[in-house]
């Protein structure tokens, strides 16, 4: 059971250009969440969605920031023109329907954006 | 707004027993209490999750006093590979976790010395 795939793993960007980092959740996952990693600090929640539906984008930027999970494929975060402040490690997370009570999110190993 | 307060690093040495608290003074009814290990480079990994009392599993035991404002995830005899940040997040998963709870903060960084 393969887990979480995130790709790229490294992108390297410059400034103005767009960054598309995508996600392809656990097998039987229907629930996917963001995290941004900047440098020695803690990860931070960016945006949950369920197939075709966003949960909660309330820790993602208003602007040039956007999400989505289709019905088919993998998540998308997009990054439109990107700056050097965006420049970190973007993690993504799955876990099973809602409901459980688990509350474990099994994350892949993150995609790290670089803004030349 | 169920915020954590945990120490921001430790040290200990291999074989040790390693208690990390964290502190969630406005904890609610229905969050449970969840603590991940992230190695550099690497996605955090779960550990163990708990409402109250006592949980044990096979790498970790996490105390929940009864008033569940805090709570201690236990490492018995750690060893090198045990060097990682360690997050403490606090959360209703019923609901998805709610951006709050979903919230890592910056973690203890835990050295572990030979």
């Amino acid at each position: 059971n393969a887990g979480v795939m995130q790709n790229p793993r490294h992108l390297v960007r410059r400034r103005g250009q767009e960054a598309r980092l995508r996600c392809s959740p656990m097998k039987g996952h229907s629930h996917v969440y963001w995290y941004r990693q900047l440098p020695e600090e803690g990860l931070k929640f960016m945006v949950y969605l369920q197939k075709e539906n966003i949960i909660d984008e309330s820790g993602m930027p208003k602007e040039r920031f956007s999400a989505e999970f289709p019905k088919e494929g993998p998540s998308i975060l997009r990054i439109q023109q990107v700056v050097r402040g965006d420049s970190a490690a973007y993690f993504c997370a799955s876990s099973p329907v809602a409901g459980t009570n688990t509350g474990e999110l099994f994350f892949g190993e993150g995609s790290r954006l670089t803004v030349l | 707004l169920a915020k954590t307060t945990q120490p921001i690093s430790m040290d200990s040495y291999e074989g040790q027993e390693v208690n990390i608290t964290c502190s969630h003074n406005n904890i609610a009814t229905n969050d449970y209490i969840t603590w991940y290990q992230q190695f550099p480079s690497q996605g955090p990994r779960f550990i163990i999750q708990g409402y109250k009392t006592k949980v044990t599993n096979e790498v970790a035991s996490l105390f929940i006093p009864a008033d569940r404002k805090s709570s201690t995830l236990s490492l018995p005899r750690v060893s090198l590979s045990d060097t990682a940040v360690y997050y403490c997040l606090v959360g209703d998963w019923a609901l998805g976790g709610g951006a709050d709870g979903l919230t890592f903060g910056k973690g203890t960084h835990l050295i572990i010395q030979p």
